[in-house]
């Protein structure tokens, strides 16, 4: 069947510190996103693409970078980590022809804390 | 400008009971609307979903919403709660293709008392 993971589930990290989390698609979806989910926040958009070398930023954007070289990955960066990007990340996938009536398949999430 | 408000953070309802969370939008052309359930620990998954076929959607586990264009209202609801309902509920817009047009609620815990 197919899926979306993220690895690893679970990341404790230091302030100033580099740090990569894992977005992997089975789907074959073009479509692809970065959500960061914080309490009274919901879900805030970080950065999406439409494909293979597209990367666009979203709303909360200051901080990350993505990268998109194949369309099954969709690695996420914190270049340097600060405490306020202690949160819980999910990574989301859809197919792209005729997006407006597609849902999102979400991964399980990665709960970064950063001290 | 396009929105959405799910107009309560917390219901508590019995085992047994209705189920009725809440969602308004606010858009200038007809949206497709979306309800996806979080369980604890756990990524989002599709409930449910409008997309100008019928004003009435059935989705997963008994829940269904209910499309009222002239209330912007995309309410969801389930006849019995079950306690397995327990969860996080967030309501979604999408308008057009653009993948930043994608609005989420806030969300609404629901909990069910035995």
């Amino acid at each position: 069947d197919a899926e979306i993971t993220q690895s690893p589930r679970h990341k404790i990290t230091e302030t100033g510190r580099q740090v990569t989390l894992a977005c992997h698609q089975t789907w074959n979806h073009n479509n692809m996103f970065w959500y960061r989910q914080d309490l009274g926040h919901g879900l805030r958009l970080i950065h999406y693409s439409y494909g293979v070398h597209d990367t666009n930023k979203g709303e909360v954007s200051d901080g990350y970078s993505v990268s998109r070289s194949n369309t099954e990955d969709l690695p996420l960066t914190l270049e340097s980590a600060a405490s306020s990007q202690t949160s819980v990340y999910f990574c989301a996938s859809r197919e792209l022809r005729d997006t407006t009536y597609n849902e999102q398949f979400f991964g399980p999430g990665t709960r970064l804390t950063v001290l | 400008a396009q929105s959405v408000t799910q107009l309560d953070s917390h219901v508590s309802v019995s085992e047994g009971t209705p189920v009725l969370l809440r969602c308004n939008y606010s858009s200038s052309y007809s949206p497709s609307l979306f309800w996806y359930v979080q369980h604890p620990n756990k990524g989002l998954q599709l409930l449910l979903k409008y997309t100008s076929a019928a004003t009435l959607v059935k989705g997963i586990n008994g829940f269904e919403a209910e499309f009222k264009k002239s209330e912007t209202s995309f309410h969801l609801t389930k006849p019995s709660a079950h306690m397995s309902d327990a969860a996080e509920y967030f309501c979604v817009v999408t308008l057009y293709s653009s993948a930043s047009k994608i609005i989420f609620g806030s969300g609404t815990r629901l909990s069910i008392r035995p």
